[in-house]
């Protein structure tokens, strides 16, 4: 079956610090992969999307860069944070060999102080 | 934008009656889903209905669609207090990349 990991869990981190997380997937190949953010009691918006190796779409014009460097590993990563990237970050997995359907990680809580 | 909309924002019941919620679009879709968070975790996805679908069922829940009125609902049956949770629905277009709304909170009173 397949499953997808992010870590770390949680993480705090000061202003104008770098930022790495990373998200991988087992048990599916070529997945669609993704990156949310989600603020305090709000959606999801969705940051940047893959659809395969090196290949990287933003939606959002921001601090964050992507990047996909394996089928199954997508990371989302900062080289100064800002007190605005707070929030919960998610990964997804999904595509049409998920019948378009995604399927979550357990997410990273950020805070940045 | 095709950003789904759900209302209410927060819907608070007792054990065993039923949640309604609903779901608001603006542009044609090629399919909906909804999903649902535990606070604190990701979203798990419930049920996805296509733009040629009217309705489907899966356990408790019932997922009804309406393109002409671009809208949609999620009906959980007989609540339980584990249903307490955020509910969300999500868009997607020809990208089939869904694009999710701000969500229904949930409390299930026992």
């Amino acid at each position: 079956s397949q499953t997808i990991h992010q870590w770390p869990a949680t993480l705090v981190q000061p202003v104008g610090s770098p930022l790495s997380l990373e998200c991988t997937v087992e048990g599916t190949s070529n997945p669609n992969l993704y990156w949310y953010r989600q603020a305090a009691g709000r959606g999801l918006q969705l940051l940047f999307y893959s659809v395969g190796i090196g290949q990287i779409s933003s939606e959002v014009p921001q601090n964050l860069s992507a990047s996909r460097p394996q089928d199954r590993q997508f990371i989302l990563s900062s080289k100064k944070l800002l007190l605005s990237d707070s929030g919960f970050y998610l990964c997804a997995w999904g595509g049409q060999v998920a019948g378009n359907e995604q399927f979550f990680g357990p997410g990273t809580r950020l805070t940045v102080l | 934008s095709q950003q789904g909309e759900e209302d209410p924002q927060a819907l608070s019941i007792q054990e065993g009656e039923n949640a309604t919620m609903n779901c608001s679009y603006k542009t044609s879709i090629n399919n909906l889903q909804w999903y649902r968070q535990n606070s604190g975790r990701g979203l798990v996805h419930l049920i996805l209905i296509r733009s040629n679908e009217r309705e489907k069922h899966s356990g408790r829940l019932r997922v009804t669609l309406d393109t002409s009125k671009k809208s949609s609902s999620l009906l959980i049956t007989a609540s339980r207090a584990a249903d307490t949770a955020s509910y969300f629905c999500a868009t997607a277009g020809g990208s089939y990349i869904p694009t999710f709304g701000r969500g229904t909170s949930l409390i299930v009173h026992p």
